[in-house]
């Protein structure tokens, strides 16, 4: 597609189940970049895709947070075992990989924990 | 990674040139430097970035110093739509190991009519 595509834009869930939230990187972008940005805070890094390398997850809070890249395309992000503290928005991004260009963001998933 | 150093807030009026300043005096010679910027309630764009060279694409110029020390991110004629926090990144090229940026606090530039 033309940009990065992020689902569900909105998720209210109770504390204690578990989410996945999707990301549809441009087509050949080989790098996909999960982060999560809290209310008023910064981005924080979560966990990296390179083509078939394994993830750099050094980002993920907890082991309730997991991350699959299926066929080097889309990806899903789960949170298991909600907590309230877990409410942010998560913004996937995309890149080549190579060379020195840019993310390109999708526009997140606002995730409320009640 | 490098860390910058950037000023938590500044207006501009419009219309105006917006001079945006980035400290990252600790960049290393394989860095490279990015400006992104993230308005309110949207995923972060890309703007700009650049090795040593002065770059210009169609939304900003970005001016490094010659000791690559510090950086200026400038939007020649400042607009409403610019109000936003801009982030001023190093990220080092490793061919094809990318790498993840790491975003610090920004600067929230508030353009002003």
């Amino acid at each position: 597609g033309a940009g990065v595509s992020q689902s569900p834009s909105n998720k209210v869930t109770e504390k204690g189940k578990d989410v996945e939230l999707r990301c549809d990187p441009i087509s050949g972008h080989t790098a996909l970049y999960w982060y999560r940005q809290s209310l008023g805070q910064g981005l924080e890094f979560l966990i990296y895709f390179q083509g078939n390398s394994a993830p750099d997850k050094s980002g993920l809070p907890s082991d309730r947070f997991s991350a699959e890249r299926t066929g080097g395309s889309v990806s899903t992000l789960t949170i298991q075992r909600t907590q309230q503290e877990d409410s942010a928005v998560y913004l996937c991004a995309s890149s080549l990989g190579q060379g020195t260009g840019g993310y390109t963001f999708g526009s997140g998933t606002r995730l409320t924990v009640v | 990674d490098a860390k910058t150093t950037q000023p938590p807030s500044m207006d501009c009026a419009e219309g105006r040139a917006a001079n945006l300043p980035c400290n990252h005096s600790t960049i290393s010679g394989n860095e490279y430097v990015y400006w992104y910027r993230q308005i309110h309630s949207q995923g972060p764009q890309y703007i700009i970035h650049g090795l040593k060279n002065n770059e210009t694409n169609e939304m900003a110029s970005l001016i490094i110093t010659e000791d690559r020390k510090s950086s200026t991110l400038i939007l020649p004629h400042a607009t409403l739509r610019d109000t936003a926090v801009y982030y001023c990144i190093v990220r080092p090229f490793r061919g094809n190991a990318g790498n993840m940026l790491t975003f610090g606090g920004g600067t929230r530039l508030m353009v002003k009519p």
